[in-house]
């Protein structure tokens, strides 16, 4: 079984571009969670999508949203990027949401850039 | 916000040595998770606990959950080089969206010299 896929794996942007990072879940997976992770604070929850709809959301700014397909792909955009939007951002899936031992499994990460 | 105070920071141990690391929270959670990270990779999980007192192991590996809920600690005996990498402890509490949210200790990072 395929693992979870990101694309693109490094991106560089300028301040003020936006960005769309893709997630693709392991087969038969329908939860979909977002972190960004940077040397400074660690590994953050951005959101969690189950069936489409957002779960859960973390604590971030609005310029960082998201969105979860039919086929369980999914997507955040990052709008007006900042300096300190350089991070490496990591997709997970899981099969269900909410079940106590379901394994959450992490994708590659998206080194992300911003000059 | 909940905090978790992983330690120590970082680890520079001789092959064969055994490895201790802990993880504490001014919180309570209600599964205590541990993930290793290799370079360019994403977070692997290596143990997950989810009751208190709990004690589980995973071949060299052994995790346990604290009785106060607020403290686990992961041990790894005789290590080898390919124990190298990023060990981060996971807190997880149940949100309101309905979901278990997972808040990340900020790592330990383990070097093996042969």
């Amino acid at each position: 079984k395929a693992g979870v896929t990101q694309t693109p794996r490094y991106l560089i942007k300028t301040r003020g571009q936006q960005v769309t990072l893709s997630c693709s879940p392991i087969s038969g997976h329908r939860s979909v969670s977002w972190y960004q992770q940077t040397p400074g604070q660690g590994l953050q929850f951005l959101f969690e999508y189950f069936s489409e709809t957002q779960r859960n959301k973390g604590n971030f700014p609005g310029r960082f949203s998201g969105r979860q397909f039919s086929n369980s792909r999914s997507e955040m955009n990052v709008s007006t990027l900042e300096l300190g939007d350089s991070a490496l951002y990591l997709c997970a899936s899981r099969y269900t949401s909410g079940t106590r031992g379901d394994t959450q499994y992490f994708g590659p990460g998206t080194r992300l850039t911003v000059l | 916000g909940q905090q978790l105070n992983q330690s120590p920071q970082s680890m520079f141990i001789q092959e064969g040595e055994d490895v201790s690391m802990n993880c504490t929270s001014s919180s309570i959670f209600n599964t205590w998770l541990w993930y290793k990270q290799d370079p360019g990779e994403g977070p692997v999980l290596l143990i997950a606990l989810y009751k208190a007192g709990e004690l589980t192991s995973n071949g060299r590996l052994t995790a346990q959950f604290g009785i106060t809920r607020k403290d686990s600690f992961l041990n790894i005996s005789a290590s080898i080089p390919s124990d190298v990498g990023i060990y981060f402890c996971a807190g997880r509490s149940y949100a309101s969206g309905g979901s278990y949210i997972p808040t990340f200790g900020r790592g330990t990072s383990l070097i093996v010299h042969p």
